[in-house]
């Protein structure tokens, strides 16, 4: 089955700690996407790559840092300057190229700080 | 800046009666208007969409209303169910190449109850 699979569902991180989480994909598609969803706040853009080894700052991507090797994977690291990471973030993917193309997300992954 | 404003931010039905969900946005320059489907501890899926060439689209109990001048779009649920309880995501792109960008809605607490 193809979709896009995000890992791990839950996370917990420690004052002053930098934790990835993984996105993969095997749609083929080139585009790939990182939201961060709060209530009431919708889904905010984190960082977009639209090809391997490229990728745009979204909305709110001051404490975040991502990567683009390969174009299946797209990890999404929170980084000790984001000072406020609790949030449900999901992945998504599309084909790309143009803003009409459907977005394919993940379940999405949970992180909170202990 | 809010570019697509979505309400109610909670919205509870009787079954068999008709949710509806609305979305105004700001940019002239979106010209593709989906809206995606969120189950509890998934991501969210894309439901149906518009362009601005029709002012009415329907997909069995799913209808997207449009209109240009005002700049609103809103989702009608026929016959709701029980099933259609979920988290309701309007938003809205430029379909232009290089344009994959969505912008969200802040999303829509949908219960249809008994």
């Amino acid at each position: 089955d193809g979709g896009i699979t995000q890992s791990p569902k839950y996370l917990f991180r420690k004052e002053g700690q930098n934790v990835t989480l993984s996105c993969e994909q095997n749609l083929n598609h080139d585009a790939m996407y990182w939201y961060r969803q709060d209530p009431g706040q919708g889904l905010r853009l984190i960082y977009y790559s639209q090809i391997v080894n490229d990728f745009q700052k979204g909305d709110i991507a001051e404490g975040y840092s991502v990567s683009r090797e390969k174009k299946e994977s797209f990890p999404l690291t929170v980084t000790s300057a984001q000072k406020n990471p609790t949030a449900f973030y999901l992945c998504a993917s599309s084909i790309g190229g143009f803003g009409n193309q459907p977005q394919h997300f993940g379940d999405g992954t949970r992180l909170s700080i202990l | 800046q809010q570019q697509v404003k979505q309400s109610p931010q909670s919205l509870i039905v009787q079954k068999g009666g008709i949710s509806i969900i609305n979305c105004a946005y700001e940019n002239t320059a979106f010209d593709y208007f989906p809206w995606y489907q969120q189950f509890p501890g998934k991501g969210p899926a894309l439901l149906i969409a518009i362009r601005p060439d029709v002012s009415e689209k329907k997909e069995g109990r799913f209808t997207i209303s449009f209109n240009k001048s005002a700049k609103q779009f809103s989702l009608h649920i026929m016959d709701s169910q029980p099933g259609d309880s979920a988290t309701y995501f309007c938003a809205a792109s430029i379909s232009n190449f290089g344009n994959e960008k969505l912008t969200f809605g802040t999303g829509t607490r949908l219960t249809i109850i008994p």
